[in-house]
């Protein structure tokens, strides 16, 4: 099946500081790739999506780069706030389209 | 706009009991997928309904099974628990597209804890 993992398992940046959390996917299908935040005992709330035929997408203070060549995705946070401190996963179509696959998070922790 | 919303927040059961779980997407959304959520893990997908059909499965046991309403609504149906049935259970909503769903948003979970 997909694998979707991710480099760094934690991650902990000063407050104010940039973040940039990474993510490799195995299916070169895969066209479509969504960054979810996750708090602690909440459902993933939806950040920023990408499309395959894009290499770059900003939102507000988060830009999602996309390189297909290596398979590999990464999500930068500007201006990091406390706030921001959760599980963040990157998940994947696949094959089909119709179902996402997840790595396993990496979970960032603001220091103020 | 009310956003994908699931009950019930939390669940507690035994070994070889049954459970229901129910969601309702968010509005203007017309397919639901369910996801198992393990401690420390990534959400892995079950299966998805569309058209009050399954329209793709994960891998996951003939246990479990589902269902959707006319009115887009879902359920999620585990027979015989076991103790690995411990988990989130996450539902995701989204408008189909032909094929490929797009901008897929989650609830908030039910927690289920099988002892």
């Amino acid at each position: 099946g997909e694998s979707v993992g991710l480099h760094l398992p934690t991650l902990s940046v000063q407050e104010g500081d940039n973040s940039i959390i990474n993510c490799a996917y195995s299916n070169s299908a895969s066209d479509y790739f969504i960054w979810y935040k996750q708090e602690s005992g909440k459902g993933p709330q939806f950040i920023i999506d990408i499309r395959s035929n894009m290499d770059k997408r900003q939102g507000q203070r988060v830009t999602v780069l996309l390189n297909k060549t290596v398979k590999h995705l990464s999500l930068q946070i500007a201006a990091t706030q406390p706030g921001d401190s959760a599980v963040y996963f990157c998940a994947e179509n696949g094959n089909t389209g119709n179902q996402f696959y997840f790595g396993t998070g990496t979970s960032l922790t603001v220091i103020p | 706009d009310a956003g994908v919303t699931q009950s019930p927040t939390h669940l507690i059961k035994t070994r070889g009991q049954q459970v229901t779980l129910r969601c309702s997407p968010k509005s203007g959304h017309d397919t639901v997928s369910w996801y198992q959520q393990a401690l420390g893990q990534g959400p892995q997908f079950i299966f998805q309904y569309y058209e009050e059909e399954e329209r793709q499965r994960g891998n996951f046991p003939d246990r479990f099974s589902g269902h959707q309403f006319p009115n887009y609504s879902s359920e999620l149906n585990v027979n015989a628990l076991l103790l690995g049935d411990s988990a989130l259970y996450l539902c995701a909503s989204t408008l189909a597209g032909v094929k490929k769903v797009d901008e897929q948003f989650f609830g908030p979970g039910t927690r289920l804890t099988v002892l």
